[in-house]
């Protein structure tokens, strides 16, 4: 049974980067999508972004610009990295497995991490 | 601002059947399926339908997704005390190029 893991800071300064790693267990990365979603206190689900086991990426062209998600087939682990926070990115980051379907027409995430909750604050 | 929109509540008694519906326009729903998560209190979102109407290993049938053009709903039958919890839609957005998730379903055992 594959189990997800996020760790990392739980807080993190204005301007700085943050920066989660996702382990799996009990599964491999390969063969499979790998996303990033987050939660504001309070608020609703916000994709990020999600990378391929062969490293191709794909991310929410809100936060494009300041988002790499890479993936470590050696460590069984994927990894999120949030450039120039602000107190907007105080969140619980969720690492999630993904299943996708022709260009999109299947996708949805099928296993969850428990989440992390990381605060932008100085 | 998310471009899924459900009803912010729902309350019901239990043992009865509550709908959600879910909002969305050509580019999400209307070209992509729907899947419907649920997150119980203080824990991570769980996949409750996918591909519209399918279940995940272990998930009871009282929990169904239907679709119909822009627009699909969940259904809960025999409501229990341990479905309170918020519940979300979502689906891929071909003009966004991006996951969406619907805005959110709190929905109440009275």
């Amino acid at each position: 049974q594959v189990q997800l893991q996020e760790s990392g800071p739980g807080l993190v300064k204005p301007s700085e980067t943050l920066s989660l790693t996702c382990t799996v267990s009990g599964g491999s990365v390969s063969y499979y999508y790998w996303s990033w979603i987050r939660q504001p206190p309070g608020k609703g689900l916000e994709w990020i972004g999600y990378v391929y086991y062969i490293g191709s990426t794909n991310y929410n062209p809100s936060l494009n610009s300041r988002v790499t998600i890479s993936v470590d087939r050696s460590k069984n682990q994927f990894s999120l990295k949030l450039t120039s926070v602000t107190a907007a990115d105080t969140a619980v980051y969720y690492c999630a497995r993904t299943q996708r379907e022709g260009y999109y027409s299947k996708y949805y995430m099928d296993v969850w991490g428990k989440g992390t909750t990381v605060t932008v604050s100085s | 601002q998310s471009v899924l929109t459900q009803p912010p509540s729902a309350s019901v008694t239990p043992g009865q059947r509550v709908t959600i519906s879910c909002s969305g326009s050509s580019s999400n729903i209307g070209s992509n399926t729907v899947n419907w998560y649920q997150q119980l209190p203080g824990t991570a979102p769980k996949l409750l339908i996918y591909s519209d109407d399918q279940w995940p290993s272990g998930v009871p049938d009282r929990f169904s997704g239907s679709k119909s053009g822009t627009s699909a709903s969940l259904a809960i039958s025999g409501l229990q005390s341990e479905d309170e919890a918020d519940y979300y839609c979502a689906s891929w957005d071909d003009s966004l190029s991006g996951y969406v998730f619907g805005t959110g379903t709190k929905v109440t055992v009275l």
